[in-house]
């Protein structure tokens, strides 16, 4: 089946503490992106990967870090979490960002800093 | 600025009716966009996607309908189902890079 997994689906921490959200996918898509969604501001970009080793910001990249090191895998990194992180993310694959290449969306992960 | 946005947060709809759910989008640069349906609890779903070079696509009961010349883009759903309840998203592409814009969605309610 084809699809994209994260993990943890829910994570509560601290201020601070270092984090890593993973995202695999399985269909050996090349483009691979992080989002988060916030209440009344949709969802907004903060990584994405054109292929292996390729990464480019986002519209909201502060504080976060991605890495590509394989196609099928693309972890979100929180270095030193933050209150305003509180979110709930998705990580997304594809052939690529535009023309009839859909994006599958992963099952989210909800993120609480306190 | 580069947005994309959304004149009503929430539609409510009749069951079998069809629902016209609209979004504007700021940046003539753009020239893809993309419909998401997000269920309660789930990521966005692909629903249907057109080029610039194109002013109406048509799906499976679903319909998008770019105005270039307004920046607008539209989304009908035929014959309403209870199934359509959802938070529907547009999207962009801008042609310079490889972002992906969201606008900041639409509640569809269907009315029984």
């Amino acid at each position: 089946e084809a699809q994209v997994t994260q993990n943890p689906r829910y994570l509560i921490t601290v201020t601070g503490k270092k984090l890593t959200v993973t995202c695999s996918q399985n269909m050996n898509h090349e483009y691979m992106s992080w989002y988060r969604q916030d209440p009344g501001l949709g969802l907004r970009q903060i990584y994405y990967s054109m292929n292996v080793e390729v990464t480019d910001k986002g519209d909201v990249p502060e504080g976060y870090k991605v890495s590509r090191k394989e196609k099928r895998n693309f972890p979100l990194i929180l270095e030193s979490p933050s209150p305003n992180q509180t979110s709930l993310y998705f990580c997304a694959s594809s052939n690529g960002p535009r023309s009839s290449y859909e994006q599958y969306f992963g099952p989210g992960t909800r993120l609480t800093v306190t | 600025g580069e947005s994309v946005g959304l004149h009503l947060p929430t539609l409510s709809v009749q069951e079998g009716d069809n629902s016209i759910i609209n979004c504007a989008y700021s940046n003539s640069a753009s020239d893809y966009f993309i419909w998401y349906k997000q269920e309660s609890g789930k990521g966005p779903q692909f629903i249907i996607d057109i080029r610039s070079n194109m002013d109406k696509r048509q799906g499976q009961r679903v319909t998008v309908l770019l105005n270039k010349t307004v920046k607008h883009l539209s989304l009908q759903i035929a014959a309403t189902q209870p199934g359509d309840s959802a938070v529907y998203f547009c999207a962009e592409n801008i042609r310079r890079d490889d972002k992906i814009i969201f606008g900041k969605g639409t509640r569809l309610h269907i009315l029984p």
